[in-house]
């Protein structure tokens, strides 16, 4: 079950932390994605990138930053100003209009 | 603005009934639909998308652009087909990105 890598699978933060999700993937794919996945709310778009060196804000950027210094790796960097920042995280690309999600990252903040 | 609405939390039948998971869309363009599926421990998945007019695992969709809607539907439920259903909507300038719906439960009763 490769192709798309999250890492690590759990996460624990304090407040006041920063902290780096890390999404890996080696399928070639141009455009990458964050979601945050929270009970009842569906996912939600937090940032996209469709090439190296460029992003996009989503729907739920506040908070949140990322990078795509390479085509293999999309890290998001959760900041101390993100007001609720518990919640399974969701990496994923796309190829042709379907989009492959990696296994998640749940994060929680102590 | 883009939406997706599935107004079911949890449907819940017993194994041989049919089953069907309602999703409403709102996009004043052509939007390409999907229904993505996240069994128990697993990663979310395509379970099926529109233009590709497929039956998979038994489950179709058609587009009805007239009500807006892409209802997921199936004859006969098996237990197998316990998860969390999302229907999702891209469009054209859109990147790429999907819409997400809140998802609905499904859970099959032996």
């Amino acid at each position: 079950d490769g192709g798309i890598t999250q890492s690590p699978k759990y996460l624990f933060r304090k407040e006041g932390q920063n902290v780096t999700l890390s999404c890996e993937q080696n399928l070639n794919h141009d455009a990458m994605y964050w979601y945050r996945q929270d009970p009842g709310q569906g996912l939600r778009l937090i940032y996209y990138s469709q090439i190296v060196n460029d992003f996009q804000k989503g729907d739920i950027a506040e908070g949140y930053s990322v990078s795509r210094e390479k085509k293999e790796s999309f890290p998001l960097t959760v900041t101390s100003a993100q007001k609720n920042p518990t919640a399974f995280y969701l990496c994923a690309s796309t190829r042709r209009g379907e989009q492959f999600f990696g296994p998640g990252t749940r994060l929680t903040v102590l | 603005a883009q939406r997706v609405t599935q107004p079911e939390k949890l449907l819940s039948v017993f194994k041989g009934a049919p089953v069907e998971l309602k999703c409403n869309y709102s996009y004043s363009g052509s939007p390409e639909l999907f229904w993505y599926v996240q069994y128990s421990r697993q990663r979310l998945q395509l379970l099926l998308r529109h233009i590709s007019r497929e039956s998979i695992k038994g489950f179709t969709a058609d587009l009805n652009k007239g009500e807006t809607s892409f209802h997921l539907k199936k004859p006969f439920a098996q237990e197998e087909d316990s998860a969390m259903y999302y229907c999702a909507l891209s469009f054209p300038t859109g990147g790429g990105k999907l819409i997400f719906g809140q998802g609905t439960e499904l859970s099959v009763k032996p």
